[in-house]
């Protein structure tokens, strides 16, 4: 089982949709867990942060369920500016490196 | 957005050359981190720091190395390129609450 598992997508939703990603994450250990988005050809940057059972920005929430090791992200009223691909991540011990998913892709359509 | 450069942005370079590649902050943050960035592997690390002079090794250390001489710059160096090291490099930078925060990205293409 790989240490943060995401499916690849792609999504693709229509402008207004609601839509959400699931990760799931091998280490039990894991206390913090972090989403990222990055845009084509461009640094992935910090989105939301995840420290107890979920957190709300806007239009996005991300759920963290420890029972059964996966963490959500849900955008609702979905953007054209949402397009972009989602990294789920993980700590990877208590040394302050992460583990990164491959990344789920959005697509928003008009 | 986090105080963070990387120099290059774009390199070409030929097979068996050493290439160092520089990453800076102003943040003032303890810890640096180097990764590549390549399709269907996603984010990989290659060496960190936890503070000037400490460093350690990523998943992916073969062949490259890593100095931090000063708080605010990490550089990389790949001692002799090969072409299974083109990729996108992306410096990042944390405080210990694990958050990192990312650089530009450097293109690298060994010929």
């Amino acid at each position: 089982r790989k240490e943060v598992e995401q499916d690849p997508g792609p999504f693709n939703v229509p402008e207004g949709a609601t839509v959400a990603f699931n990760c799931t994450y091998s280490n039990s250990a894991s206390q913090s867990f972090f989403w990222y988005r990055q845009d084509c050809r461009k640094e992935p940057k910090l989105l939301m942060s995840v420290y107890s059972s979920g957190n709300e920005d806007g239009r996005f929430t991300a759920q963290l369920n420890r029972a059964s090791q996966y963490i959500s992200l849900l955008i609702r009223d979905s953007k054209l500016s949402d397009s972009a691909t989602y990294l789920c991540v993980a700590p990877r011990d208590s040394s302050y490196k992460l583990i990164f998913g491959s990344g789920t892709r959005l697509l928003v359509r008009p | 957005d986090a105080g963070i450069t990387q120099s290059p942005r774009h390199k070409v370079t030929e097979t068996g050359t050493p290439v160092t590649l520089r990453c800076h902050q102003t943040e003032n943050h303890r810890y640096m981190y180097w990764y590549r960035q390549d399709p269907g592997h996603g984010l990989r690390l290659i060496h960190y720091s936890y503070g000037v002079k400490d460093t350690d090794k990523g998943e992916v250390s073969d062949g490259y190395s890593v100095s931090r001489s000063k708080t605010e710059d990490f550089l990389l160096t790949l001692e002799s390129a090969t072409s299974s090291q083109t990729s996108v490099y992306f410096c990042a930078i944390g405080g210990g609450n694990y958050e990192q925060y990312f650089g530009p990205g450097t293109r690298l293409t060994v010929t």
